[in-house]
Order: C-alpha cells, then sequence, then structure tokens
C-alpha cells in the first residue's frame, strides 16, 4: 500500500517569491510519482510527473520537482510565482504495476499575493 | 479529444433520493477512477476498473455506493439511498494502463444532498 503526505496545508507567498511544497510518500513497492493543480472549481491536471530516468522534471509553466528516494520526498518547487499559479496542488503516488491508480495527499493551498 | 466527460456537473436531491452520476472516459484509455473530494477527507478513491472490470472496490464507502462500467466508453457511480454526508465532488479519471500513466480528470459533479 501506498500513502502520501504533504506537509504544509496552505502555503501563502508572495509573487516573484520562490516557493517549495512539500510531499513525502510510503510504499513497499517502486512507484511513479506526480503531481496535479486544481484551479477553482475545476478537475485536477497534470503539473509533472517522474516515471524513471532523471530525478529532476519540469513542467512547461516553470515547476520542477525532485525524486529523492532516500528522503522518499517528491518535493515541488518555483523560483518565481505568479499570481495566476494560485491553486491547490496534490502530490501523488501509483504503485508499479497498479494500472496507474493514484493515492493522493492531502493538498496544499497555494496563495500567492501581489 | 473532448477528454473526460462528466455529467451531470451539478445534482441537488433530498436525502433517501436515488443518485446517478455519469462518466465517459477518453477513448483508448483502459483504467477508468472514480474519486470523492470532500473538506474533511480530501481525494479518496473510491472504486477503479480495468478493461470495464472492476479491479479495487475497497474505497466504496458503504453498500449504498455502487459503480458499473458496461462498456469501454461509460461508466456510472449511484448512491442509492443518499444521505447528506454524501455531499461531494466526484470526479472521474482516466487512463492508459501501459506506458502513458497519466490520469486525465474530468471536470467533476458536485453533489449536494439535502
Amino acid at each position: 500500500a501506498q500513502s502520501v503526505t504533504q506537509l504544509d496545508s496552505q502555503v501563502p507567498v508572495f509573487e516573484e517569491a520562490p516557493v517549495e511544497l512539500r510531499c513525502n510518500y510510503s510504499s513497499s513497492v517502486s512507484v511513479y510519482l506526480f503531481w496535479y493543480v486544481q484551479y477553482p472549481n475545476q478537475g485536477l491536471q497534470l503539473l509533472l510527473k517522474y516515471l524513471s530516468g532523471s530525478t529532476l522534471v519540469e513542467s512547461i509553466n516553470g515547476f520542477e520537482a525532485e525524486f529523492n528516494k532516500s528522503q522518499t520526498s517528491f518535493h515541488l518547487r518555483k523560483p518565481s510565482v505568479h499570481i495566476s499559479d494560485t491553486a491547490e496542488y496534490f502530490c501523488a503516488v501509483s504503485g508499479r504495476g497498479q494500472g496507474g491508480k493514484l493515492i493522493f495527499g492531502q493538498g496544499t493551498e497555494l496563495s500567492v499575493k501581489p | 479529444d473532448a477528454g473526460v466527460i462528466q455529467s451531470p456537473r451539478h445534482e441537488v436531491t433530498e436525502m433517501g433520493q436515488e443518485v446517478t452520476l455519469r462518466c465517459k472516459p477518453i477513448s483508448g484509455h483502459n483504467s477508468l477512477f472514480w474519486y470523492r473530494q470532500t473538506m474533511m477527507r480530501g481525494l479518496e478513491l473510491l472504486i477503479y476498473f480495468n478493461n470495464n472490470v472492476p479491479i479495487d472496490d475497497s474505497g466504496m464507502p458503504e453498500d449504498r455506493f455502487s459503480a458499473k462500467m458496461p462498456n469501454a466508453s461509460f461508466s456510472t457511480l449511484k448512491i442509492q439511498p443518499s444521505e447528506p454526508r454524501d455531499s461531494a465532488v466526484y470526479f472521474c479519471a482516466s487512463c492508459r494502463d501501459r506506458g502513458q500513466l497519466d490520469a486525465f480528470f474530468g471536470q467533476g459533479t458536485r453533489l449536494t444532498v439535502v
């Protein structure tokens, strides 16, 4: 079985400041890791994913996350946030061979202030 | 492709009534997931199907909940009888179960049971 812990429920930050959203997971098998973003009143959208290979993965809008196996972490970072990044961010894990079944963390609400 | 399509977007019903939520997955995706999102419990996986067969329904809260997938392009989640504590946003998601593991989410159905 897998579980995900997002350490911060809310992260307020000023525009153009850097941000880190923390995610730790536990699993008895090898995993795939994901970050999803949810804008108000919308479904979840995939932001980035780690399947294999390079432990640093990037999204098209400037976010990146690094898979750290020894620390069982997959923290999400962005060097300079925009107002439009305000949303809820979910970290998720899927065990290999489980056909895409995702287990989500509780979510982190990122609030970017001008 | 139109993405994962859920209907209705909003449903308000009285306690005791039957509720049916519908989902059309992305064509070619052979895994389908039903999630429930609440403030208290976050995103919970209720059930998932692979090739139209229920694989894991351990997240279904009780016998009042049932889900079917009669064919590759349609799934339903039924609650009978509904209770106020079932009020939540219900998401359907689909993915290919080989290679591409991104789960694509629908816009969700916001259910209110009064």
